[in-house]
């Protein structure tokens, strides 16, 4: 059973340029987050999704930061016009289901991507 | 807002011996989870331990345990027989039951010497 999938695992951009992240989730997993660790740092919520559906971006940058999970395909977190300040190390994770009584209440998280913005 | 607090940047200890990794968090819920994740070179993000709040005996997975304290909302690592394997980052995270996020403290770089 493969894990959460991230791709790619490095990424290099030019100041104005965009990236793109994918992330597939553990077979069976609906249930999408992304999480940014800039160095040094722990790791930071940024959105969680459902399939089709944005359920809490609430730590998502206000412009330039998107994310999406299609019906079909990955999940996407897309950042346009990068900084050097988006340099960091970006985290997918999954989970079965809407946590609730009797989950364990884990997520499985992916290697992540490394995004080096020049 | 929950927060999660870790108050030791770094930590070492000699191999073989034992070390408590600290963490406090801030919440007014009663229900709710408790992790350890472990971060090692790779980046890769693995789970070390889990506790749930309404449990009070104290989770054990082989050479891990934890204390938790939940009056005094404290949640201590304690990794045995440290092996030069156990060298990493280590996050505590907090989860409400309801919530889907976790919450991350600061982390704590571990480092074993021979």
């Amino acid at each position: 059973n493969a894990g959460v999938m991230q791709n790619p695992r490095h990424l290099v951009r030019r100041r104005g340029q965009e990236a793109r992240l994918r992330c597939s989730p553990m077979k069976g997993h609906s249930h999408v987050y992304w999480y940014r660790q800039l160095p040094e740092e722990g790791l930071k919520f940024m959105v969680y999704l459902q399939k089709e559906n944005i359920i809490d971006e609430s730590g998502m940058p206000k412009e330039r930061f998107s994310a999406e999970f299609p019906k079909e395909g990955p999940s996407i977190l897309r950042i346009q016009q990068v900084v050097r300040g988006d340099s960091a190390a970006y985290f997918c994770a999954s989970s079965p289901r809407l946590i609730a009584g009797g989950s364990t209440g884990e997520l499985f998280f992916g290697e992540g991507s490394r995004l080096t913005v020049l | 807002a929950q927060t999660v607090t870790q108050s030791q940047p770094e930590m070492s200890v000699q191999e073989a011996e034992t070390v408590t990794l600290s963490c406090t968090y801030d919440t007014s819920e009663s229900d709710y989870y408790l992790f350890w994740y472990k971060q090692p070179p790779s980046r890769q993000m693995i789970l070390v331990i889990r506790q749930e709040a309404y449990k009070q005996q104290n989770a054990t997975e082989n050479r891990f345990s934890v204390n938790f304290q939940k009056a005094a909302k404290s949640f201590s690592l304690k990794i045995s027989d440290s092996q030069l394997g156990d060298a990493a980052m280590y996050f505590c995270a907090y989860r409400d039951q309801g919530a889907q996020k976790l919450v991350f403290g600061q982390g704590t770089r571990l480092t074993i010497n021979p």
